[in-house]
């Protein structure tokens, strides 16, 4: 495996489900990063993890939950989602902050809340 | 919060023709990138440019970061099919923390026609 891969591709949950977006980064990498894109959207930056610390959660609800065990996987819980929560969910590595902001992304995963 | 304007926001042009497409901030960024995104996949990074005035090319592929650097520019030369997809800026603000968190501009649709 190499750059950043995320499991599942596409995930279809219902409102009272519990689920889990999965993250790993094969690039040697010290920082890590969720994104929502939603349609007609910007790309939304949702938490940054430095080195195994979050050091940005950008107001994000509590539905939403991450997890950094180690510098090279990333994370994201789901809870009681909501449907406008449908989205492409992508996430990102770079070598570090406050070092290159070259941000290498996986291929996405695509989530549908019923 | 700051924002990028990027345009335009689609282009549907000729295969062979020359693409040209834009990003502006009203503030100064240290870093441009400019990524591409396929249908179902996340972006791509295809060029980094670090220094105002820098002109860097990656295959048919030649972006600038704007003297004032409060701009970048993408060109594409002779479009091909495989061209087609979105087109992404991002910029690292000058006055940021080095959280590596990076701005994204709304993006350009590109159709080419065989």
């Amino acid at each position: 495996e190499t750059g950043v891969t995320q499991t599942p591709r596409h995930l279809v949950m219902g409102m009272t489900n519990k689920k889990s977006l999965k993250c790993e980064q094969h690039l040697g990498h010290n920082a890590m990063y969720w994104y929502k894109q939603s349609a007609k959207k910007p790309l939304e930056l949702m938490f940054v993890y430095s080195l195994e610390e979050r050091v940005e959660n950008n107001s994000v609800p509590s539905r939403f939950s991450p997890e950094c065990p180690n510098s090279s996987h990333l994370f994201l819980h789901l809870h009681t989602l909501q449907p406008e929560d449908s989205a492409l969910y992508l996430c990102a590595s770079s070598p570090g902050t406050g070092s290159s902001y070259e941000q290498y992304f996986g291929p996405g995963t695509r989530l549908t809340v019923t | 919060g700051q924002q990028l304007n990027q345009s335009p926001q689609s282009m549907f042009i000729q295969e062979g023709e020359d693409v040209s497409m834009n990003c502006t901030s009203s503030s100064i960024f240290n870093t441009w990138l400019w990524y591409k995104q396929d249908p179902g996949e996340g972006p791509v990074l295809l060029i980094a440019l670090y220094k105002a005035g820098e002109l860097t090319s990656n295959g048919r592929l030649t972006a600038q970061f704007g003297i004032t650097r409060k701009d970048s520019f993408l060109n594409i030369s002779a479009s091909i099919p495989s061209d087609v997809g979105i087109y992404f800026c991002a910029g690292h603000p000058w006055d940021s923390s080095n959280t590596g968190k990076l701005i994204f501009g709304q993006g350009t649709t590109l159709q080419v026609k065989p």
